[in-house]
């Protein structure tokens, strides 16, 4: 397997655009994170799918921010409208199961000017 | 709400010297995980503890989860240049959510 695919890779945009992030879990896995990770913030969960359901969304920082799961082998995050302080590094990872590590894709380094 | 705490935040270390990061949680955890993650690089999962006072060990790398599984620790033996990296522990709730601690970055002098 190619492990956990995410894309793009680096993303630069201006303030008020649309930015959507996709990912594509390791397959069999059936549970899906979303974090965003920042220097000054650490490693933040934003939300997580169980079987392609929304499970908790708590993390995600406000309306501007929703994330999908249309099937077990793709997911979006997207940021709409974006702000420079979205700038951040967003990991999608994916688990089988809560007893098992997560394996983490590259991340998106998005910068927002 | 659930916190997990992980000190300290930075560790520099002479080649071949020991280094050790905790971690605490504010809430009983049904598991623990730790992850290491390289300079721009992601998250590479490292092991799971479960049960209470597991102790767990790869080469040179011990992990132990207390008795209350409230904490955790990571213990590095003459570290190498290859460690170098920040070390996470994240801790699972029985509500399934899962909580990051704030790493330790680990730095080594030759």
């Amino acid at each position: 397997d190619a492990g956990v695919i995410q894309s793009p890779r680096h993303e630069v945009t201006e303030m008020g655009q649309e930015v959507t992030l996709r990912c594509k879990p390791i397959s069999g896995h059936d549970y899906l994170f979303w974090y965003r990770q920042t220097m000054m913030r650490g490693l933040e969960l934003l939300i997580y799918f169980n079987n392609n359901v929304p499970i908790d969304d708590s993390g995600m920082p406000e309306d501007r921010f929703s994330a999908k799961m249309p099937n077990a082998s793709f997911s979006t995050l997207k940021i709409q409208p974006s702000e420079p302080r979205d700038s951040a590094v967003y990991f999608c990872a994916s688990s089988l199961g809560t007893s098992g590590g997560a394996w983490f894709g590259p991340g998106t380094r998005l910068l927002v000017l | 709400g659930q916190q997990v705490m992980q000190i300290p935040q930075y560790q520099h270390v002479q080649e071949g010297e020991d280094f050790t990061t905790y971690c605490n949680s504010s809430t009983t955890l049904s598991n623990i995980q730790w992850y290491k993650q390289r300079p721009g690089g992601h998250p590479v999962f490292l092991i799971q503890l479960v049960k209470s006072g597991e102790v767990k060990k790869q080469k040179r790398l011990t992990f132990q989860f207390g008795e209350a599984k409230k904490n955790s620790s990571l213990h590095i033996t003459a570290t190498q240049t290859t460690d170098v990296g920040t070390y996470f522990c994240a801790g699972y709730s029985s509500a399934s959510k899962i909580i990051f601690g704030s790493g330790t970055r680990l730095s080594i002098r030759p």
